[in-house]
């Protein structure tokens, strides 16, 4: 069995402030670990993903994140949030190492940046 | 390359109609899978193919049907539409195990 949770459902930054978005996960088997972001009425796109190798991973439009097994996290960050980062976000998860693993989503966090 | 494409984009339903969400994608992709979208639950899991002729229950497969009779298209079937199956749907696609998934527009599907 898998789940995510990620907390906090909505997080609010100031333009060029730290964007920091948490994840946390449990798996029975090593997990491939995935953030996806969504943009008002259009499906979702990966932004960055781990599976194995380096923990530290980067993504498109300057986020990365970490997987930290000790934790069972994959936090996401930027350095400097802009106005076009206001999307909502997910973690998602799927057991790694398998033929078809099925992807399990946390609820969500919608990402509001203010000028 | 016109990626994971869904139709309709939206659609209005009565209690009890029946009818069937299209899915197609042009990347030959063997994995296919279809979510639905809920405020504040993220997208959980109706049911996936991992290729041509072979389906599988995700977490969520009450009420709705699907078929994958070739690898570019994987229909959702609602059979008897009810207000509970109000949600915007996605169908995903990947090329194998190890690959994220692609992800459609979305039907928003209303139903009253």
């Amino acid at each position: 069995a898998q789940s995510v949770t990620q907390l906090g459902s909505h997080v609010s930054v100031s333009e060029g402030a730290l964007v920091l978005l948490r994840c946390n996960y449990s798996s029975s088997v090593p997990p491939y670990l995935f953030w996806y972001v969504q943009y008002p009425n259009q499906g979702l796109q990966l932004l960055l993903k781990y599976t194995t190798g380096a923990t530290l991973v980067k993504g498109i439009n300057g986020f990365e994140a970490e997987f930290k097994k000790s934790e069972t996290s994959f936090h996401l960050t930027k350095p400097s949030a802009h106005m076009s980062d206001a999307a909502e976000y997910f973690c998602a998860v799927r057991p790694g190492g398998t033929s078809y693993g099925k992807l399990t989503f946390g609820q969500g966090t919608i990402l509001t940046v203010h000028p | 390359n016109a990626g994971v494409t869904q139709t309709p984009k939206f659609q209005v339903l009565k209690t009890g109609q029946s009818m069937t969400l299209q899915c197609a994608q042009d990347m030959n992709h063997e994995y296919m899978s279809w979510y639905r979208q809920d405020p504040g639950m993220g997208l959980r899991l109706i049911h996936y193919s991992v290729g041509a002729g072979i389906t599988d229950q995700g977490e969520v497969p009450n009420g709705y049907n699907v078929s994958r009779s070739t690898t570019e298209d994987f229909p959702l079937r609602l059979l008897s539409a009810a207000p509970s199956q109000t949600s915007v749907y996605f169908c995903a696609s990947s090329l194998d195990s190890n690959q994220p998934q692609h992800f459609g527009d979305g039907t928003r599907l209303s139903i009253l």
